[in-house]
């Protein structure tokens, strides 16, 4: 099982604020992060996917970086909007054996941004 | 391009009964998982879909079964439905790749599942 957990578990930020937070994952036998941002009653909508340490990428306002050799990764939202209000997902790859295929989230962050 | 559908989106069960949900993965994908979100948890891995075989299972009991199409989509099944069976159900496709592609997951809505 690779355990992964993400802080904080909730963030409300004001519009144009800049905000981060955290996903932390198993080091040993790391193949992939993925990251996905759920706004309600829509579908996880894939960010990134992240495989190389050092890795850092960036969509629009939102980057990601990538440690694994500590087991972390950032997600970092420049000037935040209200349209940014989502739970943002991060899930571990298993790439072996029994994990093959099969992505090991942590609990989400829940962004609400206010106008 | 629809992307990953899945019906219904709403489903009411009582104890005991059985529920079948529906999944149509996205165009071009072979690969389904199923994945199951309680409340306050993160998304678990239920099974996964794979050239009309089961190829991966989680830590969910023999009530929980599935089945793929030779046209890719899934159905998943529940069987002697318990209250903790309640959540959301996710579907997500992707394109299995033999050499180590980093299986990039499409997911669909889900299906609300309330078992009372």
């Amino acid at each position: 099982i690779l355990n992964v957990e993400q802080s904080p578990q909730s963030l409300h930020v004001q519009e144009g604020d800049s905000t981060n937070f955290t996903c932390s994952f198993p080091s040993s036998n790391f193949y992939a992060l993925h990251w996905y941002r759920w706004e309600t009653a829509k579908s996880p909508e894939a960010l990134f996917v992240m495989t190389l340490n050092g890795d850092e990428k960036k969509k629009g306002r939102i980057s990601a970086t990538l440690n694994t050799k500590e087991g972390y990764s950032y997600l970092y939202i420049k000037g935040s909007q209200p349209e940014d209000s989502a739970t943002y997902l991060c899930a571990s790859l298993g790439h072996r054996g029994s994990t093959l295929g099969r992505l090991y989230f942590g609990r989400g962050t829940q962004l609400t941004v206010w106008p | 391009d629809a992307g990953v559908t899945q019906s219904p989106t709403h489903l009411i069960k009582t104890r005991g009964q059985q529920v079948t949900l529906r999944c149509s993965p996205k165009s071009g994908h072979d690969t389904v998982s199923w994945y199951q979100q309680a409340l306050g948890q993160g998304p678990q891995f239920i099974f996964q879909y794979y050239e009309e075989e089961e190829r991966q299972r989680g830590n969910f009991p023999d009530r929980f079964s599935g089945h793929q199409f030779p046209n890719y989509s899934s159905e998943l099944n529940v069987n002697a439905l318990l209250l903790g069976d309640s959540a959301l159900y996710l579907c997500a496709s992707s394109l299995k790749s033999r050499r180590g592609v980093y299986y990039e997951q499409y997911f669909g809505p889900g299906t609300r599942l309330t078992v009372t």
